[in-house]
Order: structure tokens, then C-alpha cells, then sequence
């Protein structure tokens, strides 16, 4: 079984500075996907960003980037420039490559960006 | 639509009364989930669906849960004879392949009195 931990439950930041909110997680897989989700007040899940764990190369989208560490087992998001409309809560996922497909999410981490 | 759609939003319902949650996939997905989100709590896995077969069910908490996508499309999550554990946020998702990014819906709030 997978185990995703975040071990920040709040981050708050000023706007525009750079935040990094960590996660690690804990399998037996060698193969995988990991995931940034975000999820605003709305309820609705947005990915943010997505690494193969095949992949050394780290996974950017814009302002958001990730420093996968595959032998910690580490996947940290930073957001850069950050903005307002980060806010929201933040979780990291995982899937197997192979087996269940489902997401196994951590517990979230609240970023709130101060005007 | 374009996205994953669910209804209702919200629901009320009294302790003992039977729910049954709608969830409308992006057109063409193979893959359906279901998730369960406590207050400020990640989501937790509920059950999956490849086309019309449940593939795993390993997450309903109890046989009052049931849920069911006939055709392969649209999907029910049914709750029999709700409790106030069960009070939390039905979250549906979607996706066309693994690894990929699933699409989630906004959720169902369903609040047990």
C-alpha cells in the first residue's frame, strides 16, 4: 500500500514570494505517477502539475515547478511569483503504474497568499 | 458539458434516509472514481469503474454504500439508510487513461441530520 504524507497543514505567503509546500510518500512501486492537486474554495480538484517517476527531469508549468527527489521519496511544489488566486488547499497524489489506478492523496496543505 | 458534472451540490437528508448521488463523466473516459472528502481531510478512495465493470470496491466504507455506472457513462453512488459519519463531500472523477489527469467534478455536499 501507498502512504502520501504532507507535513505543512497551513502556509501562508506574501504575494508575489516563492512558497514551497513539501510531501513525501512512502511505496514499493519503482514505477509511477505523482501529482499536484489543487482544490479552491469551489471543492473543484485542478491538477497543477504531473512527474513520471521514470523521469529524473523535474516537471514545470509556468510558475510552478517540482524538485522530485526519487530516492527520499520527496515531491515539493514550488510556486514562484505567487498570486492571489493561489489560494487554495494543495494536494500531492500518487498512482502505481501498474495495479489500481485510483489517486491516493495526503492530507493537504492550506496556502494562503496575503495581498 | 465539457466537465465532469455532478448533482446534486448539496443534500440534506435525515438520519435513516436513503441518497443517491449522480455523476456525469467527460464524454469518451473509460475510468470513473469515486472519492469521499471529510472536512479538511484529503480525499479517500471509494470505488472504480473501467467502462460498466467495478473494478474495485475495496474503499466503500460499508454495504450501505452501492454504486453502479450501467452503461458505461453516467454513475450512481448510492447511500441506504445514511448515518452522520456519512456526511462529508462525494467527489467523482474521470480520465482517459493512466497516469493521466483525472477531471474531477465539484462534488456533492451531503450533510446527515
Amino acid at each position: 500500500a501507498q502512504t502520501v504524507t504532507q507535513s505543512q497543514p497551513e502556509m501562508s505567503v506574501q504575494e508575489a514570494e516563492t512558497v514551497t509546500l513539501s510531501c513525501t510518500y512512502d511505496t514499493s512501486e519503482n514505477n509511477y505517477y505523482l501529482f499536484w492537486y489543487k482544490q479552491p474554495p469551489s471543492r473543484q480538484m485542478i491538477l497543477v502539475i504531473r512527474q513520471e517517476a521514470y523521469k529524473q527531469q523535474n516537471a514545470t508549468e509556468n510558475r510552478f515547478s517540482v524538485n522530485f527527489q526519487k530516492a527520499a521519496k520527496s515531491f515539493s511544489l514550488k510556486i514562484s511569483d505567487s498570486q492571489l488566486g493561489d489560494t487554495a488547499m494543495y494536494f500531492c497524489a500518487f498512482i502505481p503504474y501498474f495495479g489500481n489506478e485510483k489517486l491516493t492523496f495526503g492530507t493537504g496543505t492550506r496556502l494562503t497568499i496575503i495581498p | 458539458g465539457a466537465g465532469v458534472s455532478q448533482s446534486p451540490r448539496y443534500k440534506v437528508a435525515k438520519r435513516g434516509q436513503d441518497v443517491a448521488l449522480r455523476c456525469d463523466p467527460i464524454s469518451g473516459h473509460v475510468s470513473l472514481f469515486w472519492y469521499q472528502q471529510a472536512l479538511g481531510q484529503g480525499p479517500e478512495f471509494l470505488t472504480y469503474f473501467q467502462n460498466e465493470a467495478q473494478l474495485d470496491k475495496s474503499g466503500l466504507p460499508s454495504d450501505r454504500f452501492f454504486a453502479e455506472r450501467p452503461e458505461g457513462s453516467v454513475s450512481t453512488l448510492k447511500i441506504q439508510r445514511t448515518q452522520q459519519e456519512d456526511s462529508a463531500v462525494y467527489l467523482c472523477a474521470s480520465s482517459d487513461d493512466r497516469g493521466s489527469e483525472a477531471f474531477f467534478g465539484q462534488g456533492t455536499r451531503l450533510t446527515v441530520v
